[in-house]
């Protein structure tokens, strides 16, 4: 059984686009989701955490949002460049003791 | 501040052989996590230390796999014997640890150490 589920596995879109990356999880017990890039070869990049008290985050052109009663964490990449291209990681914590449970990623591909 | 290192960066050992990995944390964190990714699955959860304890191994494979973090700083993953399937990305992270807890922590990633088992 998959607990945390993201889809499409992989999305190419024309620079400029604006799109959103979905993360989906079966148990609502969370404390905190946490979304994550990775380039080819690399490690992880944390981008946005958020608390289960909060319903989003944002940080530049990246906007995720978490609601718990639908098991759904939605991550929203505006005005997307070519540097976007890279693998997107959700992973939720729902035994407070940051055990990370993570989905299998979206590869996105933007191109010029 | 210097992130999350880990070394080696790659590693390709024949089967039955032994691989230690080295994680070195940011330093002053408390919270040490090895996660671990084999070809085509999730980064899966291994184990997590606070300070020098291990607070949750339940991720742990088997007993070939023994992990330390001498002193609460840096962490040691060892393999012994390897096998096949234990080819993957290893990858390390660490969190501050607030006197709350971990909840609402970041963590924090290494690049990861890529194992081959041949």
């Amino acid at each position: 059984k998959q607990e945390v589920t993201q889809i499409p596995a992989a999305l190419s879109v024309p620079e400029g686009e604006n799109l959103v990356l979905n993360c989906s999880f079966t148990d609502s017990a969370i404390y905190n989701l946490q979304w994550f890039r990775q380039d080819p070869g690399k490690g992880l990049t944390s981008l946005l955490l958020i608390q289960s008290s909060q319903r989003e985050q944002t940080s530049g052109r990246l906007n995720a949002s978490l609601d718990k009663s639908s098991g759904r964490s939605t991550l929203y990449i505006a005005a997307s460049q070519p540097g976007d291209s890279a693998t997107y990681l959700c992973a939720r914590d729902s035994s407070n003791t940051g055990k990370l449970i993570f989905g299998q990623g979206t590869t996105l591909q933007v191109k010029p | 501040e210097a992130g999350v290192t880990q070394f080696p960066s790659h590693s390709v050992i024949e089967k039955g052989q032994t691989v230690t990995l080295r994680c070195d944390p940011i330093s002053g964190h408390d919270n040490l996590y090895w996660y671990r990714r084999v070809m085509g699955k999730e980064i899966k959860f291994l184990l997590h230390f606070v300070k020098e304890s291990k607070q949750d191994e339940s991720g742990m494979p088997n007993n070939r796999f023994l992990a330390e973090r001498t002193g609460g700083t840096y962490s040691t993953l060892k393999v012994q014997p390897a096998e096949l399937e234990d080819s993957g990305v290893y990858f390390c992270a660490s969190s501050q640890g607030r006197s709350s807890g971990t909840l609402g922590e970041t963590q924090y990633f290494g690049p990861g150490t890529r194992l081959l088992v041949l």
